[in-house]
């Protein structure tokens, strides 16, 4: 079974821009959806948007304007980049496979926005 | 958007008990777009129920879920230990997709 694995800076200063990624082993990122979604502290889950492995996207329209999803299928990975970060993008991002529902997820990587 | 809203928030209950957890959507949602996951403590969530009543690969049978329309339920028929943590409901109907706020299933 395939399984996803993110990783980026835990640490990002206000204004700056999150990236995080996601690598998919054991299985092909072609063929599918991929999602990235969070959880801040002490909330509920927020879906950020998804990616085809072709390229379309479809993003959260409280994100819209500061998030770019992409696919790289010759390194098996998603790309998450959310721009002018607030202390309010502090969370959990979790990748996540779609196969109608959200069917294999990763462990999620805590990033936090502080100066 | 469609607005998910659990209850309880917090249900006790002992092992060997019965769950059952509600889900209320603002508007309708079509019964293949509609999931529960099951979340505990440093883990990744995991799929339970998707399609409103079908079970993920390797979900034991006394978790199943039902509804329709506006009203969602996940019930688990007995407790056992492992199945204490944070439940999720989530439609996947209409963008932006949504998840509930969560119930916790904790021990009594």
């Amino acid at each position: 079974q395939a399984q996803l694995q993110e990783s980026g800076p835990g640490l990002v200063k206000p204004s700056e821009t999150l990236s995080l990624t996601c690598t998919v082993s054991g299985g092909s990122i072609s063929g599918y959806y991929w999602s990235w979604i969070r959880q801040p502290p002490g909330k509920g889950l927020e879906w950020v948007g998804y990616i085809y492995y072709s390229g379309s996207t479809n993003y959260n329209p409280s994100l819209k304007s500061r998030v770019t999803i992409s696919v790289d299928t010759s390194k098996n990975q998603s790309s998450l980049k959310l721009s002018s970060v607030t202390a309010a993008d502090t969370a959990v991002y979790y990748c996540a496979r779609i196969r109608g529902a959200f069917d294999i997820w990763g462990q999620g990587t805590t990033v936090t926005v502080s100066s | 958007e469609i607005v998910l809203t659990q209850s309880p928030g917090t249900l006790s209950l002992s092992p060997g008990e019965r769950a059952t957890l509600s889900c209320r959507a603002s508007q309708s949602v079509g019964s293949n777009y509609f999931a529960w996951y099951q979340h505990k403590p440093g883990q990744a969530p995991g799929l339970l129920i998707y399609g409103t009543s079908n079970r993920a690969t390797g979900i034991p049978d006394r978790f199943s879920g039902s509804g329709s329309g506006t009203d969602f339920t996940l019930t688990i028929s007995r407790l056992e230990p492992e199945d204490f943590a944070v439940y999720y409901c989530h439609q996947y109907n209409n963008s932006p997709w949504t998840f509930g706020q969560g119930t916790k299933v904790e021990i009594k």
